[in-house]
């Protein structure tokens, strides 16, 4: 769906827990979903991606579920870090549209050591 | 890194003002994104080119336009400068037209005064 920007939704996460940020997509019809990690003053950086013909995939500490049926993302942090505190952006596009992203509005993960 | 980068890194500039924000992509990448991202609108797609052409346009107003050169790399105009023009505005790169990554830049940051 279209990113609404304005209030961040937060989560706080104790060190060493599991995180779990969730991510509602509009367009049924998008093939392609992306999670991003964006720091204060940075760009957005690549975490996982998934494609719409699987339901899940994994990569180091990180793990992407797709559900199509209620056309709903979530990343899951295992052994959450203090490096892992950032504001986090599901984003999904078709490439029959050109592969141009439509972002979430994001979540805002803190780390408490 | 991700291999894209931006120049420059901050602008400030008065209402009325023109500015351009240039893009480098990733080697070997023939596809560059622009996005806006401020804070009442989150991250918003703008516009994207490939190998020299346009390909898709998101919501860019008439008074910004882009370009991108033989070298592939990206140049975003804009004009006629308002308040609200002021934001981040990032850069992504992707290999081929569709349904890959994107890497972003380290981003402008744009202030209108």
């Amino acid at each position: 769906g279209e990113s609404v920007g304005l209030h961040l939704p937060t989560l706080s996460v104790q060190e060493g827990d599991n995180s779990i940020i969730n991510c509602a997509y509009s367009n049924s019809a998008s093939d392609y979903f992306i999670w991003y990690k964006q720091e204060s003053g940075k760009g957005p950086q690549f975490i996982i991606d998934i494609r719409s013909n699987m339901d899940k995939r994994q990569g180091q500490r990180v793990t992407v579920l797709l559900n199509k049926t209620v056309k709903h993302l979530s990343l899951q942090i295992a052994a959450t870090q203090p490096g892992d505190s950032a504001v986090y952006f599901c984003a999904e596009t078709r490439k029959a549209a050109g592969n141009k992203l439509t972002f979430g509005g994001g979540t805002r993960v803190l780390v408490k050591p | 890194d991700s291999g894209v980068t931006q120049t420059p890194k901050h602008l400030i500039t008065a209402t009325g003002q023109r500015v351009t924000l240039r893009c480098s992509p990733r080697s070997g990448d023939l596809s560059v994104y622009w996005y806006q991202q401020s804070l009442d609108q989150g991250l918003q797609f703008l516009i994207q080119y490939y190998n020299g052409e346009e390909r898709a346009k998101g919501n860019i107003l008439e008074r910004f336009s882009a370009q991108q050169f033989p070298d592939l790399h990206s140049e975003l105009n804009l004009s006629s400068l308002e308040l609200g023009d002021s934001a981040l505005y990032f850069c992504a790169s992707s290999v081929d037209l569709g349904g890959e990554t994107q890497y972003f830049g380290p981003g402008t940051r744009l202030l209108v005064l």
